[in-house]
């Protein structure tokens, strides 16, 4: 399979709480990025980091990338419960916008 | 913001039919977009690129005559299921991009149901 591994698959923790999600990819890559999927709809974009680039923030989001390890981490800080959801990570190889994801992981936030 | 739209969101149909998925981008023009499927509970798909004005590339294992797909404007590709079957049923989404390093934006999804 193309895909990339992301753990856990699922993760429930509190309001306030900090979540971190793993994403692990196979092939060389041009950027990588992070999508969040609320259930029956489409994606939205949350963060894209290139492959020269280490570490990315936006807002409560933080996004690092090791290449050396073919990994990257989303790590959520003061989680609400409208941060349930799921996350996909998805690599672009030759930065033609053709993705591919990783299984994702399922997260949520209780009040 | 670049939208992504794609229509229908819902579609329930008989085995046998054909069904058209519409994708357009709303306030830019793309010259690529692209067609995933997602089973329920799983991640996405690719199964093919959609070019302006030529043929589609497909990804291996997907059937070109059964998924159906044409550019024919910047801003509009459709999908077409055809003689679909309960094996089809699925989450449909496109993405696209206005390009110059932005990240793709993806439509709402349709979800097709062959019964």
């Amino acid at each position: 399979s193309q895909q990339g591994e992301e753990d856990p698959q699922a993760l429930s923790i509190q309001e306030g709480e900090n979540a971190t999600m793993n994403c692990s990819y196979k092939t060389s890559i041009n950027n990588l990025q992070w999508y969040r999927q609320n259930s029956g709809r489409g994606l939205v974009h949350l963060i894209l980091i290139r492959s020269n680039e280490r570490e990315k923030h936006s807002g409560r989001l933080r996004v690092t990338l090791d290449t050396s390890k073919k990994s990257s981490s989303l790590l959520i800080t003061a989680s609400r419960a409208a941060d349930t959801a799921s996350y996909f990570c998805a690599t672009d190889k030759s930065n033609t916008g053709k993705l591919i994801f990783g299984q994702g992981t399922t997260l949520q936030v209780k009040p | 913001g670049a939208v992504v739209s794609q229509h229908p969101s819902w579609v329930i149909c008989k085995s046998g039919t054909s069904v058209k998925i519409e994708c357009r981008s709303l306030d830019f023009q793309a010259t690529t977009m692209f067609w995933y499927r997602q089973f329920p509970k799983q991640s996405l798909m690719l199964m093919a690129t959609s070019n302006e004005g030529s043929k589609a590339t497909y990804e291996q294992g997907v059937e070109k005559d059964k998924f159906l797909i044409n550019h024919a404007s910047l801003t509009l590709s459709t999908l077409t299921v055809t003689s679909a079957h309960p094996e089809d049923s699925s989450f449909y989404i496109c993405s696209a991009s206005p390009g110059g390093g932005q990240p793709q934006h993806f439509g709402d999804g349709t979800r097709l149901s062959i019964l």
